[in-house]
């Protein structure tokens, strides 16, 4: 029952560098999403997917890339890490819209 | 402008008393809210789910209501455990294409022995 997993849980990066996080699930759901979350803040919504192949921009889009290829996984990428990309990410599925979501544990990322 | 904002943004507690955590909200258009406990270096994890037409729902110890008239809900604690010292996030549904969801902040709570 291993739900949503990420991977890393933690990294370090340079300012440019680049990297993507992994976000895969075995609940065969449709959706998933991508979210940051900052101090004193509401996780907030950086890229989505209602399915394989169909992906859509959140409120922050600005510096990740998505792709969906298949069904369980979802990666995000960062294409040149700012300090302003440290957060917390966290990837969530479920099973259609307006049900249930599962987050995963989350992606510590500092960019320094 | 879609915003859910939660009071109060922490508490502290001590541990078999009861606590009232609420939510607002302007959100449209509306789907469902739901409240999430978030343990500190963990991800979310549901606690309820309630549309328009529910205005109450319990899971456990943890009782949600909801006043759509008002925009409005809480999120009540019945005999605290230590355990239940989390961050509660009150989350909106929006009637939409696509997967969005509207975040509150999060109430800090901290039960003490």
């Amino acid at each position: 029952n291993a739900g949503v997993t990420q991977t890393p849980k933690f990294q370090v990066l340079k300012t440019g560098q680049s990297m993507t996080l992994q976000c895969a699930q075995d609940m065969n759901h449709e959706y998933m999403s991508w979210y940051r979350q900052d101090p004193g803040m509401g996780l907030r919504l950086i890229h989505y997917s209602v399915g394989a192949g169909i992906t859509d921009q959140g409120e922050v889009p600005n510096g990740y890339n998505v792709s969906r290829s298949t069904t369980e996984d979802f990666p995000l990428r960062l294409l040149s890490a700012a300090p302003s990309q440290t957060s917390v990410y966290f990837c969530a599925s479920n099973k259609g819209l307006n049900t249930e979501a599962f987050f995963g544990q989350g992606t510590r990322l500092t960019v320094v | 402008k879609n915003q859910v904002e939660q009071s109060p943004q922490s508490l502290i507690i001590l541990e078999g008393k009861n606590c009232t955590l609420q939510c607002n909200y302007t959100v449209s258009p509306f789907s469902n809210l739901r409240w999430y406990k978030q343990d500190t270096g963990r991800g979310p994890v549901s606690l309820t789910i309630m549309t328009f037409s529910e205005n109450t729902k319990s899971n456990g110890r943890y009782t949600a209501t909801l006043d759509a008239d008002t925009k409005q809900s809480s999120l009540h604690i019945t005999a605290s455990q230590l355990s239940d010292s989390a961050s509660y996030i009150c989350v909106v549904s929006l009637a939409l294409y696509g997967n969005k969801l509207v975040f509150g902040a999060g109430t800090i709570l901290r039960v003490k022995s």
